[in-house]
């Protein structure tokens, strides 16, 4: 089935530093869709793409959707404590209905104070 | 609101054990989704639905069967339990209303199959 290449699979930064992590794929996707996931929790969602090209930020984070439609990034200003925890990518290749996504293998992230 | 809830929070069975995990929402909403989460690997779509009544296979099924007997549930089965199934299993519920529908996830269901 479709993966997605997610990647760094983990980081270890002090708190302050900027972050950046990315998702790369072998198909196009219509959507791609980055979640955080804290221990015992479900998936939230962080930011949402559904254009090429789209640069969309929350907040300190920015996620870009690739103009190929093959790749994202997600970049993380100036990290804090509570950012700690699990960013997944996911891509959807429907435009509409039931959103099958494909999810990356997930970036651990942890910070030093 | 409670958003989406699932039943049990753990739980531990035996090879050839039969289970059905619970999950519940109260928004409304018309798609849900059942996935597996395995460490180094992302979540993965099993069995997914559009609406009351309706089911629908994801990447990995087999061993798995479902029902959406009323909107708000959508109950994940298995039949025979065996090892590999040993996971973690979240359960999300979107509006349905196309290419800007947003999952919301449950809080996992961790399953150990001995």
């Amino acid at each position: 089935g479709q993966q997605l290449n997610q990647s760094p699979q983990s980081m270890f930064i002090q708190e302050g530093e900027d972050v950046s992590m990315n998702c790369t794929s072998s198909s196009i996707f219509n959507t791609w869709l980055w979640y955080k996931q804290d221990p015992g929790e479900g998936p939230v969602l962080l930011i949402a793409l559904y254009k090429a090209g789209e640069l969309t930020s929350n907040g300190r984070l920015t996620a870009q959707f690739g103009i190929t439609r093959k790749d994202s990034f997600l970049n993380i200003s100036a990290s804090i404590p509570s950012d700690v925890g699990i960013y997944f990518c996911a891509g959807s290749g429907r435009p509409g209905g039931a959103q099958k996504l494909v999810f990356g293998q997930g970036t651990r992230l942890t910070i030093n104070p | 609101n409670a958003g989406v809830t699932q039943t049990p929070k753990f739980r531990v069975l035996k090879t050839g054990q039969s289970m059905t995990l619970l999950c519940a929402q109260d928004m409304n909403h018309e798609y849900m989704y059942w996935y597996r989460q395995d460490p180094g690997m992302g979540l993965r779509l099993i069995h997914y639905s559009v609406g009351e009544g309706t089911t629908a296979k994801g990447e990995v099924p087999d061993g798995y069967n479902v029902s959406r007997l009323k909107k708000q549930n959508f109950l994940l089965g298995l039949e025979s339990a065996a090892p590999s199934q040993t996971s973690v299993y979240f359960c999300a519920s979107s509006y349905g209303t196309g290419a800007t529908d947003t999952q919301y996830f449950g809080p996992g269901t961790r399953l150990t199959v001995l």
